[in-house]
């Protein structure tokens, strides 16, 4: 599977601070997951699109699925210390972002 | 509760030794997969099941063996042809394979070497 490309790899930010992450790829797909990995156990879907330009939210979070389809935003508002882990891109089961390792201090 | 299940959450394997890795569903998901954690890596796919009695090599399936003879369960063998094998291991389900499908994931099993 192509490995899709996510940035930045990792991200050490302030309680109450905004943080924006994406995913991009040299290839058109028609859908896009976010999924979050905390220390120790399995990643759990956070958000899922399937229309280009489609604006998502979960809570806090809030994603986006880009015009071209081959980007994607993730966006976590007033970050609290719980957000710890790493967050992943994937486009299918054969096509996973290498994480954006998040860190959040009090 | 439904839900995939792995086992052992931690596993240590002597050099020249198989291990064998547990991953049960009881989502009645048609699709399994296999994945290799390492620290900065992502994931990487070692191998998957579409269906019962079916499989395809990842892209790391070297050293790895599988199984799916049962819906519920896709086990995965770590051989001794496996140099590396020290990682964290992730098996996942969907309802079938293809563009869109969620993953469920288990909570993993930490394999090292003696």
């Amino acid at each position: 599977g192509q490995q899709l490309n996510q940035s930045p790899q990792s991200m050490f930010i302030q309680e109450g601070e905004d943080v924006s992450m994406n995913c991009t790829s040299s290839s058109i797909f028609n859908t896009w997951l976010w999924y979050k990995q905390e220390p120790g156990e399995g990643p759990v879907l956070l958000i899922a699109l399937y229309k280009a330009g489609e604006l998502t939210s979960n809570g806090r979070l809030t994603a986006q699925f880009g015009i071209t389809r081959k980007d994607s935003f993730l966006n976590i508002s007033a970050s609290i210390p719980s957000d710890v882990g790493i967050y992943f891109c994937a486009a299918n089961a054969l096509n996973f972002g290498k994480g954006t390792s998040l860190l959040v201090t009090p | 509760d439904g839900g995939i299940t792995q086992s052992p959450k931690y596993l240590f394997r002597k050099e020249g030794q198989n291990v064998t890795l547990s991953c049960e569903q009881n989502l009645n998901h048609d699709a399994m997969y296999w994945y290799r954690q390492d620290p900065g890596q992502g994931l990487r796919l070692i191998y998957y099941s579409q269906i019962v009695n079916d499989f395809q090599k990842g892209d790391i399936a070297e050293g790895y063996s599988v199984s799916r003879e049962k819906k519920e369960s896709f086990p995965l063998t770590v051989t001794s042809a496996q140099k590396n094998p020290t990682a964290f291991y992730l098996c996942a389900s969907s309802r079938r394979q293809g563009a869109g499908e969620k993953l469920f994931f288990g909570s993993g099993t930490q394999l090292s070497v003696l």
